[in-house]
């Protein structure tokens, strides 16, 4: 069984188009997270959510929004999209939380290219 | 927040060399440092961690040690193969549920 599933692994879609990316994880885990890798290989934070409610929006432009159904889900809505969110976007789960941090397990990626 | 610095960005060593990547972290509260790996085209997979109550970790040819006072902690791969060509992420979970990434140190090992 996958830990951490993501999809679409590809994307490929014209500049003004609206997308989504669906993560769900079976570990039970508490936290959920979505990272954008960019060419350069670093992994930026965008979201993180701890049982379904937002905890941290790093400076993400407003396009983006993350929707979690239930504590398995994190999905994430791109609306108008731009050449500049071509990158990997990646979700991960982990079981957080202060003195009981753990492993975060990462989703296979999505590489989403906008023409 | 946190801030997480890794260096070097990238390392060129030869096969059976050792390589030493090294991170410092910003928020005394962190107490989780896990290292990840990425191969190309692939998800980051964790390779070893440290709690901040120990100073030093093996597992095989990989080693971590953490100085806390410093706020610094360093991977160290020995016997190096080229198998082990990859980026590597250190990584730092603080006070918050939110786990900060280095910016990656890109591992060459030449046959």
């Amino acid at each position: 069984d996958t830990a951490v599933s993501q999809t679409p692994k590809y994307l490929v879609t014209q500049m003004g188009n609206d997308k989504s990316i669906k993560c769900e994880q079976n570990l039970g885990h508490d936290t959920m997270y979505w990272y954008k890798q960019d060419s350069k290989k670093f992994l930026k934070i965008m979201f993180s959510y701890n049982n379904k409610e937002l905890i941290i929006n790093e400076t993400v432009p407003n396009r983006f929004s993350p929707k979690s159904p239930d504590k398995a889900h994190l999905n994430l809505h791109i609306n108008s999209l731009e050449l500049g969110d071509s990158a990997v976007y990646f979700c991960a789960s982990s079981q957080g939380g202060t003195g009981a941090n753990t492993e975060a397990f990462f989703g296979q990626g999505t590489r989403l290219t906008v023409v | 927040g946190e801030n997480v610095e890794q260096h070097p960005s990238t390392l060129s060593v030869q096969e059976g060399d050792s390589a030493v990547i090294k991170c410092t972290y910003s928020d005394s509260a962190s107490n989780y440092f896990p290292w990840y790996k990425q191969e190309l085209g692939k998800r980051p997979q964790l390779i070893i961690d440290i709690r901040s109550n120990v100073g030093e970790k093996k597992d095989q040819r990989i080693a971590v040690t953490l100085n806390k006072t410093a706020k610094h902690f360093s991977l160290h791969i020995t016997e190096t193969q080229p198998e082990d060509s990859a980026v590597y992420f250190c990584a730092a979970f603080g006070g918050s549920y939110i786990p900060t990434f280095g910016r990656g140190t890109s591992l060459i090992v030449h046959p």
